[in-house]
Formats: C-alpha cells, structure tokens, sequence
C-alpha cells in the first residue's frame, strides 16, 4: 500500500531534550516536505526536500533541522525543544514536479513539549 | 510574496444545502492552487487543483472550485452537502520554488 508513516505518532517530552521524528514514503517520491499545524494558522511549512541531499528551507524554520540521506526517509530533528513547538506535525511527499502536484500526507505526529 | 486568505474560520450548512468555502490568495506569479481536505484525526487528501488550464475545476466529491483572476479567487462549491463532508477544508497556493502555502482552514459543519 502506498503510504507516508510517521513516528511516534505521539510524543510528550521536556524541554532542552533532543528528539526526532521520522518519515518514511513507498512511492519513490523526490519531494518531501514537513508542516506544523496550529489551530487558526493552517499548516505552515518548516523544510522540504527537492531529492537526496537537497534541503531548503520553508515559513516556519527557527528550531528545527531536517536531512535526506535517502530518498525514502526525511527525518525532523528538534535539537532543542521549546514549549512554542508544540504542534501537530505533518510528513507529506509528491512525485517529480513537488508541491504542485498532489501532495500524500502522512497521519500526523503530536508533540507536546513541557 | 504569497498568501492564502480563508473567509470563515467555521461554516455551518443543512444536510442537502449549497456548501460555498472561501479562498482569495495573492501572488506575483501565476498560482496553483488547490483545496484539501482532513477529515478528524486523519492527515489531509487533495480534493482539487488549479494548474492554469480550465478555470472551473472539479473534484472528488461532487466538489468543484472556479479560478478568477480578477477577484484573486478560489472558492470551493458543492450542490448539496452529505454529513460525510463535515471536515476540515484547506485552500493552498505553491509556486515554482517549491514552497506552498495553506490558508488558515474552514470547518465544516453540516447539520441533519
């Protein structure tokens, strides 16, 4: 089935404390991008990826690091957790031609930072 | 600079109504543009896209969203609302640098 996962699907941690979220896509997409989502401010953009090892930032960077080191995999890094980056957060991938053609998103991964 | 205004953070409609969501954006280029929707607790599917072709779009759904130009406007209609379209309704705009760009999201909220 083709599918965008995302883990932990929930997470509660402490401020100060590293973490990552993974991101995994089975379609073979070039483009993968991370969003938060906010209640009254949408979803805004913190990183995409064009392919393997081309990363570019979006809206909403400070706080975060992304890498793709495969074209499978696109991992969100919070070196640093701050209470302001709790959020819903959302993985999603398209084929060649990026955001202008439909994007799948993943189910989302909940973060509370405390 | 690009952005994606939704008129009605909530929108409330009979079961069998017309469902009208607003979208205005603005861009310095030619947008795409496109609706999508998250049902709860659920990530978002792409309901429908402008790409500079036909400026009435139509969608999954029986949902449509007609492009004009001169108003800066994208508005997503449906005929007659079912209780499955209660969700959550994004309108977003991409570009050719490879950003995009959500509006602030309407609920839907449809009632027996």
């Amino acid at each position: 089935e083709a599918q965008v996962t995302q883990n932990p699907r929930y997470l509660i941690t402490v401020t100060g404390k590293k973490l990552t979220v993974t991101c995994s896509q089975n379609m073979n997409h070039e483009y993968m991008s991370w969003y938060r989502q906010d209640p009254g401010l949408g979803l805004r953009q913190i990183y995409y990826s064009m392919n393997v090892e081309v990363t570019d930032k979006g809206d909403v960077p400070e706080g975060y690091k992304v890498s793709r080191k495969e074209k499978r995999n696109f991992p969100l890094i919070l070196e640093s957790p701050s209470p302001n980056q709790t959020s819903l957060y959302f993985c999603a991938s398209s084929t060649t031609g990026g955001p202008l053609v439909e994007q799948y998103f993943g189910p989302g991964t909940r973060l509370t930072v405390t | 600079a690009q952005s994606v205004t939704q008129l009605g953070s909530h929108v409330s409609v009979s079961e069998g109504a017309l469902v009208l969501l607003r979208c205005n954006y603005s861009s310095s280029v030619p947008p795409y543009l496109f609706w999508y929707v998250q049902y709860p607790n659920q990530g978002l599917q792409l309901l429908l896209k402008y790409t500079s072709a036909a400026t009435l779009v139509k969608g999954i759904n029986g949902f449509e969203a007609e492009f004009k130009k001169s108003e800066t406007s994208f508005h997503l209609t449906k005929p007659s609302a079912h209780m499955s379209d209660a969700a959550e309704y994004f309108c977003a705009v991409g570009n050719n640098f490879n950003k995009f760009y959500f509006g602030s999201g309407t609920k839907l909220n449809v009632k027996p």
